[in-house]
């Protein structure tokens, strides 16, 4: 079983440009998490898919981010425009719904963003 | 609100040492805490679930209601167990909620 993919795993952009992560979700999985470590702090929760819709999106810092999931399948978090703050590790994770409590969440490896 | 507090951002032992990584958490209701583990370049995975009571890699957790704790612990610490260590939360139908982390070091 191919685990939960993101792209691109490390991303240098300038303050003031877009920049959109993409997330594949383990197949059969429709919730859908992004997850945020801005450096020395938690890993804090951004938004929440199951399928297309979004179910929590009280995590979302502002409105220059933007989530997405057409279909329900792989999902895109662009920042536009980025600045300096946006910065950290961006995490994807999905779970099957109803198996989340014992099965947990199944991560990426993440999308490390660096706005200079 | 529902929030994890590790206190401890680092926590150095040695090898063959008892290791305890706190966790103690805030909220109202029936909590689901589970204890995720990262290590070096490898990516963020699920070490074990209150749910399950179960003992992964000799890791165990107890949840302490009375002093809401999720404290893991491990009678003998590997240096293959230096990584960085994560206590969650969720009410079952709320997003995990994640502490800051403590980065174990096994010395040799």
């Amino acid at each position: 079983e191919a685990g939960v993919t993101q792209f691109p795993s490390h991303s240098v952009i300038e303050k003031g440009q877009t920049v959109t992560l993409r997330c594949d979700p383990i197949s059969g999985h429709d919730n859908l998490y992004w997850y945020r470590r801005v450096m020395g702090k938690e890993i804090k929760f951004l938004l929440h898919f199951v399928k297309e819709s979004k179910q929590d999106e009280s995590g979302m810092p502002n409105n220059r981010f933007l989530a997405e999931r057409t279909g329900g399948t792989y999902s895109t978090l662009k920042v536009q425009p980025a600045e300096l703050e946006d910065s950290g590790v961006y995490f994807c994770a999905s779970s099957q719904v109803g198996r989340e409590l014992f099965y947990g969440y199944t991560f990426g490896s993440g999308t490390r963003l660096t706005v200079v | 609100a529902q929030r994890v507090t590790q206190p401890e951002k680092l926590l150095s032992v040695f090898k063959g040492a008892p290791v305890e990584l706190k966790c103690n958490y805030s909220y109202s209701g029936s909590p689901e805490l589970f204890w995720y583990v990262q290590y070096s370049r490898q990516r963020l995975q699920l070490l074990l679930r209150h749910i399950s009571r179960e003992s992964i890699k000799g890791f165990t957790a107890d949840l302490n209601k009375g002093e809401t704790s999720f404290h893991l612990k491990k009678p003998f610490a590997q240096e293959e167990d230096s990584a960085m260590y994560y206590c969650a939360l969720t009410s079952g139908n709320t997003p995990l909620v994640f502490g800051k982390g403590t980065r174990l070091s096994v010395i040799a």
